[in-house]
């Protein structure tokens, strides 16, 4: 089945040590998207990349990147993560922005 | 400034009734709405999507009502099954140039009882 993919599921960091969570697509998307769900919170687009363009949003952190080196694969890369980078991130994709797939999401804690 | 809102937190319904799921929004750019229905330990699965040029969409036993005037949606399962309990998120973009970046409410956790 096509799907979306996040690897780990589950992921504890240390504070101040840089974490990457990756996500990968097999339903050949061409747009691809990090979100953030803290606790009890509404998921909230991190950034999102239309093809190889990166689109940040005003207001992610800069300690958040993101790359993309082909279609399929995507990563998420936290240089010092704080407490308060403890979330769930969900990886999203859509052709041409429409009803974007969801992987199943990294849970990151941060100790 | 929370642009999507879900104000009930949770529903609570019996077993073939009807549930209704509210949401409201405050950005008049916003012309495409959809609602993700989402299990724990599972990323959130797209069930339905109603584009500002109409005021209802159906599929099976979900439909989903716009009031363009009151920035108002709501989401309408007939009947309600117990497989239905999951949380719902009411999400909005306003299509263009925003290449499906979506905002979403905070969820509403439906409980269906046998």
């Amino acid at each position: 089945d096509a799907m979306v993919i996040q690897n780990p599921r589950y992921q504890v960091t240390q504070f101040g040590k840089p974490v990457t969570l990756s996500c990968s697509q097999t339903l050949n998307h061409n747009v691809m998207y990090w979100y953030q769900q803290k606790s009890s919170q509404a998921p909230k687009l991190l950034f999102h990349y239309y093809d190889k363009d990166f689109n940040n949003e005003a207001d992610t952190p800069d300690n958040f990147q993101s790359r993309r080196p082909n279609t399929s694969f995507c990563f998420l890369d936290i240089r010092s993560p704080g407490l308060g980078d403890a979330a769930m991130y969900l990886c999203a994709t859509s052709r041409q922005g429409y009803e974007p797939d969801f992987g199943p999401g990294t849970r990151l804690t941060v100790t | 400034d929370q642009q999507v809102k879900q104000n009930s937190p949770s529903l609570s319904v019996q077993e073939g009734r009807i549930s209704i799921l509210n949401c409201d929004y405050t950005n008049s750019m916003f012309d495409y709405f959809l609602w993700y229905k989402k299990y724990p330990a599972e990323g959130p699965t797209f069930l339905i999507s109603i584009s500002s040029i109409k005021d209802k969409n159906e599929d099976g036993r979900f439909t989903v009502f716009l009031n363009k005037s009151a920035k108002h949606l709501s989401l309408h399962i007939v009947p309600s099954q117990p497989g239905d309990s999951a949380v719902y998120f009411c999400a909005a973009t306003d299509g263009g140039t925003s290449y499906g970046k979506l905002t979403f409410g905070q969820g509403t956790i439906l409980t269906v009882h046998p």
